[in-house]
């Protein structure tokens, strides 16, 4: 059962570098999303999908990209790497529907230095 | 737009005593409300969900929460809790719309059980 996944779980990036963290969910749910965890700030959306082709942007998308090209990937785009993005990023994915229940990824502790 | 405020970051608690972790929401339309627990270096887990009917929900791991929807509230107990229960925890609200379907989070509760 792997449910979601993420990788790397652990980052190091220079300012002004790019990455991707890569997300896969094995469920075959339409829904998924990236959050950030911060200290004293809980989860914050950075953007999430509905389904495949189709992306639209959370409470913080500035700096992130992503894109869905298929139903179970949902990679998060760093273009150019900031200390301000230092932070956990959790992919979660689910049935869509406000009512259901959300898997998370184990995370990605990314470190801008 | 919803926000949730949980009123304690901390709640050290000795094993075998009750707790109470306390949530509250604002919205301006219906909406669900869940508890997701955290345990260190893992990923979040549903714990319980209110969608509608009985205010007492029970869930996971003896856990239960009470929906009062005059005081916008929806407090997460336990009548006795164990070492194992160490973790942060999240309420969450998520509109009853179509919209984003999104969860909005609260700032998190790290309850830390002491022998």
């Amino acid at each position: 059962n792997a449910g979601v996944t993420q990788t790397p779980k652990f980052q190091v990036l220079k300012t002004g570098q790019s990455m991707t963290l890569q997300c896969a969910q094995d469920m075959n749910h339409e829904y998924m999303s990236w959050y950030r965890q911060d200290p004293g700030m809980g989860l914050r959306l950075i953007h999430y999908s509905v389904g495949a082709g189709i992306t639209d942007q959370g409470e913080v998308p500035n700096g992130y990209n992503v894109s869905r090209s298929t139903t179970e990937d949902f990679p998060l785009r760093l273009l150019s790497a900031a200390p301000s993005q230092t932070s956990v990023y959790f992919c979660a994915s689910k049935v869509t529907g406000a009512n259901t229940e959300a898997f998370f990824g184990q995370g990605t502790r990314l470190t801008v230095v | 737009a919803q926000s949730v405020t949980q009123l304690d970051s901390q709640v050290p608690v000795f094993e075998e005593a009750p707790v109470e972790l306390r949530c509250n929401y604002s919205s301006s339309v219906s909406v669900y409300l869940f508890w997701y627990v955290q345990y260190p270096n893992q990923g979040l887990q549903l714990l319980l969900k209110y969608l509608s009917g009985s205010t007492l929900v029970k869930g996971i791991n003896g856990f239960e929460a009470e929906f009062n929807k005059s005081q916008t509230s929806f407090h997460l107990r336990k009548p006795s809790v164990h070492i194992s229960d160490t973790a942060e925890y999240f309420c969450a609200v998520s509109d009853t719309g179509v919209g984003r379907r999104a969860l909005t989070f609260g700032s998190g509760t790290r309850l830390q059980v002491q022998p």
